[in-house]
């Protein structure tokens, strides 16, 4: 089983829909990230949390420690938010362990 | 600032040849990292450096060398390329120790091929 699972794996939307990306993680963390992917590829940090919630523009971001799980919300969803999600948490001091990604298609 | 800067882009070898990926930082960040991409996969972690001149192995090292000799400079080596290898390479940067956080900072990805 993989420390890191993120559901769904494949998401479209329409544009405007609110969507939420889920990830469970299995061991104690020290913070989790949430991570963009460009459809050409680069990837960008868009949150770094440890408890609580952290909202950023149309997201927000959300962890619950004791039931090991975040979410990521997109309100008022736009084609230019269709990207691969990345869940990552952090193990230990240097170590990020990262999910399988959400690929979020957001139609017009 | 130019951030994360991996070079080359785009690679093709054939099984048993070496090359190297550059990446250059221009953040002064202590800590770099390679990890490489595999479809379904989510990146994992190659090498890791947390300073100039120091080096760790990651998840998946075998097969790869690393080195540090500047800081600003993190270099990935492949010494006889298998087609195993062929995936997409990122290389990432943080400063953990300055800033707080260990929000990592990507470059664009090497796309490698291994015929």
């Amino acid at each position: 089983k993989n420390e890191v699972e993120q559901s769904p794996q494949n998401l479209t939307a329409q544009e405007g829909e609110f969507i939420t990306i889920n990830c469970s993680y299995s061991v104690g963390i020290s913070a989790l990230h949430w991570l963009q992917q460009h459809p050409g590829g680069g990837i960008v940090s868009l949150f770094m949390l440890s408890s609580g919630k952290k909202k950023h523009g149309r997201l927000i971001a959300t962890i619950n420690i004791q039931e090991k799980h975040s979410s990521l919300h997109i309100t008022a969803s736009h084609p230019r938010d269709s990207a691969v999600y990345i869940c990552a948490v952090r193990l230990g001091a240097q170590k990020l362990v990262f999910g399988q990604g959400t690929r979020l298609t957001i139609n017009p | 600032n130019a951030g994360v800067t991996q070079t080359p882009k785009f690679r093709v070898l054939k099984t048993g040849q070496s090359m190297t990926l550059l990446c250059a930082q221009d953040m002064n960040h202590e800590y770099m990292y390679w990890y490489r991409q595999d479809p379904g996969m989510g990146l994992r972690l190659i090498h890791y450096s947390v300073g100039e001149g120091t080096t760790a192995k990651g998840e998946v090292p075998d097969g790869y060398n690393v080195s540090r000799l500047k800081k600003q400079n993190f270099l990935l080596g492949l010494e006889s390329a298998a087609p195993s290898q062929t995936s997409v390479y990122f290389c990432a940067s943080s400063s953990p120790r300055t800033s707080g956080t260990d929000i990592q900072y990507f470059g664009a990805g090497t796309r490698l091929s291994v015929l």
